[in-house]
């Protein structure tokens, strides 16, 4: 089945301890980008990544880091997480040009207390 | 950048009724998405729609690229159907996807 797996699902963790989301899609595709969604300002781009070591910032990149080593994965990395980092995150990913629209995973709601 | 308005915002529905959500965009698009966002909080991809019509069961999606909007159409609606549709645009090759504020639907049954 065409996906886009994200891990882990809900996440808890402590001011300052670094974490990181994995995201892993395997249609292939060279676009994958990474959005988080808060109440009342919807979703937005954190960065996004055209292919295999082009990444490139989106609309809120600050606290955050990602890799694309591979064709198939993009990790969300927060160095030192902070409070205003607890969101639900989403990973999705396209063809190039998203001529068949994006494809979401099923999205990682992280708590930083 | 594009903005996307969605309306009604909020809609409740009686079970099996019919029901139309619409979304406009200020600029020419090269994709655009609807998407329901269920309880669990999942975006599920419902089209890909950047022009014309297409059905998929009790939802349908229209979109009128030259006159800037795109109609989601829910009918003989479940309280399955209940959660936050989203209508994403991309425009001029940018790279993201921009979101609307989304229509909470809710049906009762």
């Amino acid at each position: 089945e065409a996906q886009v797996t994200q891990n882990p699902r809900y996440l808890i963790t402590v001011t300052g301890k670094k974490l990181t989301v994995t995201c892993s899609q395997n249609m292939n595709h060279e676009y994958m980008s990474w959005y988080r969604q808060d109440p009342g300002l919807g979703l937005r781009q954190i960065y996004y990544s055209m292919n295999v070591e082009v990444t490139d910032k989106g609309d809120v990149p600050e606290g955050y880091k990602v890799s694309r080593k591979e064709k198939r994965n993009f990790p969300l990395i927060l160095e030192s997480p902070s409070p205003n980092q607890t969101s639900l995150y989403f990973c999705a990913s396209s063809t190039t040009g998203g001529s068949y629209g994006y494809t979401f995973g099923s999205g990682t709601r992280l708590t930083v207390v | 950048g594009i903005q996307v308005e969605q309306s009604p915002p909020d809609l409740i529905l009686q079970e099996g009724a019919n029901s139309t959500l619409r979304c406009n965009f200020s600029d020419s698009v090269n994709n655009l998405q609807w998407f329901h966002q269920n309880p669990w909080g999942q975006l599920i991809n419902l089209f890909y729609i950047p022009s014309g019509t297409k059905q998929n069961g009790r939802l349908s999606a229209t979109t009128v690229a030259t006159e800037r909007y795109s109609l989601l159409y829910i009918s003989s609606s479940q309280t399955t159907d209940s959660g936050v549709y989203f209508c994403a645009v991309e425009s001029g090759g940018n790279n993201r996807l921009a979101f609307g504020k989304g229509n909470q639907v809710v049906v009762i049954p």
